[in-house]
């Protein structure tokens, strides 16, 4: 069946590092793929998506790419602030599918 | 613009009772979602809603039932509450319709629940 995977956590980088969280998915046809984030204490917020081949999202800082010859979708920021500890997490989400798959999220620590 | 609202937001039951979540939107969303999310395990889904007067179940639907009362408000009721179901529960929303795929969701702040 379809899935994701993401890079095990937690991750711990120093401020303005450059960040790269790595998602491959499993799954026929064309799925849309997205990256939420959940900051402590709150529920998941959308932060990109991307609904085809080679289509890239971005907000905040963050990028990344939809990479169908190597279904993957990796998450990346330039230069990382102490805000931007959180929990990411990889989807994907299908025309004959009613819900989203969720990745198993990878916790992010940014330190000073 | 409130988004997905869940009450209540803390919530402390003993063993056997029983309660009910809420949760409303107001986009005019068609699907509804209810997660549940525990240390290691990720999110898993609980219920969901493609559309108006319809559910179906999810991963782990067991001692749970749910309720899509109409477009906008989706509640999740455990009847028995057992220590299993200590959780944080998420309700999400989406503008998809059934079969059309995914747009992406829209996630409540969550209800911790604790079950002693």
């Amino acid at each position: 069946g379809d899935s994701v995977t993401q890079m095990e956590g937690p991750v711990t980088l120093s401020e303005e590092a450059f960040l790269t969280i790595n998602c491959t998915y499993t799954a026929t046809g064309y799925p849309s793929l997205f990256w939420y984030v959940q900051y402590p204490g709150e529920g998941l917020q959308l932060l990109l998506k991307a609904t085809k081949a080679d289509d890239k999202g971005s907000n905040k800082g963050f990028e990344a790419t939809y990479r169908k010859e190597t279904t993957s979708f990796h998450l990346e920021k330039g230069s990382v602030q102490v805000s931007d500890s959180a929990v990411y997490f990889c989807a994907l989400g299908k025309t004959s599918y009613d819900k989203v798959i969720f990745g198993p999220g990878t916790s992010l620590s940014v330190i000073p | 613009n409130a988004g997905v609202t869940q009450t209540p937001k803390f919530q402390v039951l003993k063993t056997g009772q029983s309660m009910t979540l809420q949760c409303a939107q107001d986009m005019n969303h068609n699907s509804m979602y209810w997660y549940r999310q525990d240390p290691g395990m990720g999110l898993r889904l609980i219920y969901y809603s493609a559309s108006e007067g319809t559910t179906d179940k999810g991963e782990v639907p067991n001692g749970y039932n749910v309720s899509r009362l109409n477009k906008r408000e989706f509640s999740l009721r455990l009847e028995s509450a057992a220590p299993s179901q200590t959780s944080v529960y998420f309700c999400a929303s989406s503008p998809s319709r059934k079969g059309e795929g995914s747009y992406g969701y829209t996630f409540g702040s969550g209800t911790r629940l604790t079950v002693v």
